[in-house]
């Protein structure tokens, strides 16, 4: 049963536009949200996090969006920038546990 | 150290051998969290420590696979027998001591388990 969904596996964006990054989970329990970026062979990097008791937080280009009634999260990156072409993970944890769980990722392709 | 390091970065076995891999955690991090990546993109949560305590296993194979951080020594993540479904990219991370909230886990690169 995945608990923590990303249902597009990739996504092509021009440079200088907003990519959207989707995220969806199940489990109500799920108190503490966070964005990863991993490029090949490497291991993810943290990127924005956010608590259940925010809806919204912002760090430079990326915005975290949380709709806790819906059951869903996005990050937003604006203005994309080549650079930014990697594999997205979204997680999911509890702060009881601390234990990560993970969407299947989305690949943005940002185009020059 | 400042970051994760995780050794070795590709351990071949034969199957039914023995693997043993290492993470080093960033220095005064007090958890540590193994998790195995199959099929490319399916992260699984294994075990997870407090300093040399073990904080959650409830995602470790029940047979087979052990899991030790010892004072003064790398962590380490041990599969006797292995099979070849354990064939993975086994990462690491830490993180620091939780006051409130959740702090967020800083991954080492990762070891890659081929079993042939």
């Amino acid at each position: 049963d995945q608990q923590v969904k990303q249902n597009s596996p990739s996504l092509s964006v021009q440079e200088g536009r907003i990519s959207i990054l989707n995220c969806d989970y199940t489990n109500s329990m799920f108190d503490y949200f966070l964005w990863y970026k991993k490029y090949p062979a490497e291991g993810p990097t943290f990127l924005i996090s956010i608590s259940s008791i925010k809806d919204k937080n912002e760090d430079g280009r990326f915005t975290v969006f949380l709709n806790k009634s819906a059951k869903h999260l996005s990050l937003h990156i604006v203005p994309s920038q080549p650079g930014d072409s990697a594999v997205y993970f979204c997680a999911a944890t509890d702060s009881g546990t601390y234990k990560y769980i993970f969407g299947t990722g989305t690949r943005l392709k940002v185009l020059a | 150290g400042e970051e994760v390091a995780q050794t070795p970065k590709h351990l071949v076995r034969g199957e039914g051998q023995k693997a043993k891999l290492y993470c080093a955690p960033i220095k005064g991090h007090s958890y540590v969290f193994w998790y195995q990546q199959v099929l490319k993109n399916e992260f699984k949560f294994l075990i997870s420590f407090q300093n040399e305590n073990v904080f959650d296993e409830t995602g470790m194979p029940k047979e087979r696979f052990s899991a030790k951080c010892l004072p003064n020594s790398p962590c380490s993540l041990e599969i006797q027998a292995t099979k070849l479904e354990d064939s993975a990219v086994y990462f690491c991370a830490s993180s620091p001591t939780i006051v409130s909230g959740v702090q967020p886990q800083h991954f080492g690169d990762g070891t890659r388990l081929s079993i042939l």
